[in-house]
């Protein structure tokens, strides 16, 4: 079975604090993301990784940064937290050789964490 | 721009029959992913849809119509553990991504 960890599944800041949010994932897989959650809004893509040292940019990555300096590992960084950063932020894996089915390619996610910044 | 449309909330009876609809806009589409979220839990895979039609799995079954750019979740035989947030997703392209509905929230009531 493939297994997402995250390093922590409840987290408390300081507004201004720097934070930092780990992802493991222990299937080699090629492909890494960070999502954050918030109700109603559905899961909206911070950043993507699909290689060691490679990242993209997703649909919200302003104030957050990302490292991937070996292919298990997905890091977030929040370089200067704020309070409407305060959400579930939840990191996914897939393997990255889907391409013969479309480049469908199922997502396994870590438990998620929430984040509160004060 | 691009979005998926899906209903906030849905309540149905165990053991009853429930369908939960989809229909997206967006610039591309590979296909149509269905994820289960119970709350505090991780978002899991259910089923994928690339071509038209009917795919089922178990309890679960999901029908995609390109033509129509909608799908739909069909939960039969109802559980309360089905009770959860179900969530449309598109692959849009070749870079792996999903985009997301906003989620459906599944109440079951007894």
């Amino acid at each position: 079975d493939v297994k997402v960890t995250q390093s922590s599944r409840y987290l408390v800041k300081r507004t201004g604090e720097k934070v930092f949010l780990e992802c493991v994932q222990d299937m080699d897989h090629e492909n890494m993301f960070w999502y954050r959650q918030d109700p109603g809004l559905g899961l909206r893509l911070i950043y993507f990784s699909y290689d060691v040292k490679m990242k993209e940019k997703g649909d919200i990555p302003e104030g957050y940064s990302v490292s991937r300096e070996k292919k298990e590992r997905f890091s977030l960084i929040l370089e200067s937290a704020s309070t409407n950063q305060t959400s579930m932020y939840l990191c996914a894996s897939s393997s990255g050789t889907g391409s013969l089915r479309g480049y469908q390619e199922t997502q396994y996610f870590g438990p998620g964490t929430r984040l509160l910044v004060l | 721009g691009q979005s998926l449309e899906q209903p906030s909330e849905v309540t149905a009876v165990e053991g009853a029959i429930v369908q939960i609809n989809c229909t997206y806009q967006t610039s591309g589409f590979y296909g149509l992913s269905w994820y289960q979220q119970h709350d505090g839990g991780a978002p899991t895979f259910l089923s994928y849809n690339a071509l038209d039609g009917l795919e089922e799995t178990g309890r679960f079954s999901s029908f995609l119509s390109r033509s129509d750019s909608y799908g739909y979740l069909l939960l039969q035989e109802l559980q309360m553990k089905d009770s959860a947030s179900y969530f449309c997703a598109v692959s849009e392209d070749s870079n792996y991504q999903l985009i997301w509905g906003a989620g459906t929230k599944l109440i079951i009531k007894p």
